[in-house]
């Protein structure tokens, strides 16, 4: 089956840095991958769904110029946490759309501390 | 609009029990139904999804699930639990319309006792 990397697995940075998580999928070519955020011991929240060459679409409440979503090939979407903020620290899951027949298939997850 | 409802936070069984993990939906139109599993600091392992066919759909690691329309409910079993399979289990729906991300449950985390 398709295989979706996530990196980095665990990020620390300081308030006010910038962190970029990416997410490849590596033999699957992904017009459309989602974000989503977990708190701890919570449900995934959508942040944001990204199509390849054009604009992602975010959910309600999330606020695009804090996390810039950019899905410039059909393998690597890339989701930056701009300025972040203690109140960023969670956990962030990509996943890759490969249509109905095969399912959702979803990265290992980032876990950002921003201290 | 569509939901997931999983309304047990948490299910404990002991080893070699039959389990059930808890899921009902709402959807506007047909509904495509997951079930994934998700290990302390993971991301999401597919068990399982029913899209259309049979009722009873198979999975991974000897889980199955019971489509139920009349009931809008899906809810996930296994005859009998091992200790491995204690992790969070979330449900998920997809309307049939042209939106296509997954709305996930709440989560059930499920502890085996051995």
């Amino acid at each position: 089956g398709a295989v979706v990397s996530q990196h980095p697995s665990w990020v620390i940075c300081k308030s006010g840095t910038s962190v970029k998580i990416e997410c490849r999928s590596l033999d699957f070519q992904a017009t459309t991958m989602f974000w989503y955020r977990q708190f701890p011991k919570q449900s995934l929240m959508l942040m944001a769904t990204s199509n390849e060459g054009s604009k992602a679409t975010y959910e309600q409440g999330v606020e695009k110029d804090k996390f810039l979503i950019n899905h410039a090939s059909l393998t690597l979407s890339t989701l930056t946490v701009t300025s972040a903020h203690p109140e960023d620290s969670s956990f962030y899951i990509c996943s890759v759309d490969r249509g109905l027949n095969y399912g959702y298939t979803f990265g290992s997850g980032t876990r950002l501390t921003v201290v | 609009a569509q939901s997931v409802a999983q309304p047990e936070d948490q299910v404990n069984v002991a080893e070699g029990n039959p389990l059930t993990v808890k899921c009902t939906y709402s959807v506007s139109g047909n509904p495509y139904l997951f079930w994934y599993v998700q290990y302390p600091n993971r991301g999401l392992q597919f068990l399982l999804k029913y899209i259309t066919g049979d009722n009873l759909v198979k999975g991974s690691y000897g889980f199955e699930a019971e489509f139920n329309k009349s009931q809008t409910s899906f809810h996930l079993k296994k005859p009998s639990a091992l200790v491995s399979d204690s992790a969070l289990y979330f449900c998920a729906v997809r309307d049939t319309g042209s939106a296509r991300q997954l709305t996930f449950g709440s989560g059930t985390q499920l502890t085996v006792l051995p």
